[in-house]
């Protein structure tokens, strides 16, 4: 099946930085979306963005599909950023949709 | 994008014994998929469920170990059966977007399971 390579692991910042988080993918994907995974579990959508760049205020994603490779920035960070950050693709296999798979994700820990 | 909401948002289990866990969605939606995120994991695919036919299992899920019912498009549960501590994670079920993102996958908060 497809791999999903998310970097760094963990990220230990201080209020105020700018962030890049790394999604690496092993096979041409239809599907590619980023969520935040707050302390209390709850997924939150970010971004669907299977190619090219969206930004939605401090964040912005940009998706390589040729190069496999998708990136989350998150700028001016604040600690309400903590938290997991997932990525997760979908390969059509022909049988229609399915589920996703997701990439181990980066903690990231935002400090006041 | 339809509302998702689970029932129950946490449950303590004895080992043995099995839970339901429903997903309710607020509109009509063709795709929902069920996933298990283990205590500080990241999520897997449980299966696919489809209304009006056999749920998809992902390998190494069964059918008699997470039985799923899909009776109509905007409903369906998870059975966790005969836990173990093992089973202790969140469990998470999710739509297949629709309207203008057909392709874009949401969340309900989570079940989160401890077994005993």
């Amino acid at each position: 099946g497809i791999q999903v390579e998310q970097s760094p692991p963990d990220l230990i910042l201080q209020e105020g930085a700018n962030s890049t988080l790394r999604c690496n993918f092993s096979d041409s994907v239809n599907n590619l979306q980023w969520f935040h995974q707050n302390p209390w579990g709850q997924l939150i959508n970010l971004f669907y963005i299977p190619s090219g760049t969206k930004q939605n205020g401090r964040l912005s994603a940009t998706t390589v599909a040729t190069e496999r490779y998708s990136l989350l920035y998150i700028s001016s960070s604040q600690t309400t950023d903590s938290g997991v950050y997932f990525c997760a693709v979908h390969m059509y296999s022909g049988g229609g949709a399915d589920g996703l798979t997701f990439g181990k994700g980066t903690h990231l820990i935002i400090q006041p | 994008s339809a509302v998702i909401s689970q029932k129950p948002s946490r449950d303590i289990c004895q080992r043995g014994t099995s839970l339901t866990i429903q997903c309710q969605v607020d509109s009509q939606v063709t795709m929902m998929f069920w996933y298990r995120q283990q205590p500080g994991q990241s999520l897997t695919l449980i299966a696919t469920a489809n209304q009006g036919s056999e749920a998809t299992y992902e390998s190494g899920f069964v059918i008699d170990k997470f039985p799923i019912s899909r009776p109509n498009l905007t409903f369906s549960t998870l059975t966790v059966s005969n836990m173990s501590p093992e089973d202790s994670s969140i469990y998470l079920c999710s739509h297949g977007g629709s309207g203008q993102a057909p392709d874009t996958q949401y969340f309900g908060p989570g079940t989160r399971l401890t077994v005993l």
